[in-house]
């Protein structure tokens, strides 16, 4: 069974550094890529970007280049999400797919990790 | 910036039929844009509908179905069911950007 696992819930302050995850199973996690989403407070769905754990192929969404980094570790199956300072605005529910870029299919999501910033 | 625009809400009554639809800023959408459609109810994560226009994942009740329609990505519901009320999201590809782009979403009512 194909699983994204995300890790839990976090509450942080502005300025501070965060690196939350996004666990594959029950298929190779090098032969897809993992894209990550924002979904703000009410709002819809957003594109950050994606990687491709084989080789670490990153691409960024203009809206998100320089804001976070992602990253992967295909020796663990797991592919990240970092900031390096925190804003207010980062509050969000943010959520991991599995994409095959040919044909640009996203099939399963992460159950998401919801990050609070605030003073 | 592209903008992807969806239909921000619409009604249907149970059993009904409903499309629908998902346009691009940059012109007509075709199959090369790899439309993707979602679907999320409240407090989930969202869930693949469809994929390539037309393709249904294995989960994918045979209600739904997917089509370019009048220069745009259209998804149809028949046989609505009170379980379809949710939020509807599609994602068109960019190649050339090398990114997707969401539509901001239809919340669909079912009365």
């Amino acid at each position: 069974e194909v699983q994204l696992v995300q890790s839990g819930a976090e509450v942080k302050k502005p300025g501070e550094s965060l690196k939350i995850s996004c666990k594959g199973s029950g298929y190779s996690f090098t032969s897809y890529w993992i894209g990550w989403v924002r979904q703000m407070p009410g709002k819809g769905l957003e594109w950050m970007g994606i990687i491709y754990p084989g080789d670490s192929d990153t691409r960024y969404s203009p809206s998100f280049q320089g804001q976070v980094t992602i990253s992967a570790d295909k020796s663990i199956s797991t592919a990240y999400l970092q900031w390096s300072s925190l804003k207010a605005s980062d509050t969000a529910m943010y959520y991991c797919v599995r994409l095959h870029l040919v044909g640009a299919v996203i099939d399963y999501w992460g159950q998401g990790t919801l990050v609070t910033v605030s003073s | 910036q592209t903008v992807v625009t969806q239909e921000p809400s619409l009604t249907v009554s149970p059993g009904g039929t409903v499309t629908l639809t998902c346009a691009s800023s940059t012109g007509a959408v075709t199959s090369g844009y790899y439309p993707n459609w979602f679907q999320q109810k409240p407090g989930q994560a969202p869930r693949a509908l469809i994929y390539s226009t037309s393709n249904k994942h294995s989960w994918t009740p045979a209600r739904f179905s997917g089509s370019l329609l009048g220069g745009k990505a259209a998804l149809t519901l028949s046989g609505v069911q009170p379980e379809d009320e949710a939020e509807y999201y599609c994602l068109l590809y960019y190649g050339g950007a090398q990114e997707g782009v969401f539509g901001g979403g239809t919340k669909l009512t079912v009365l």
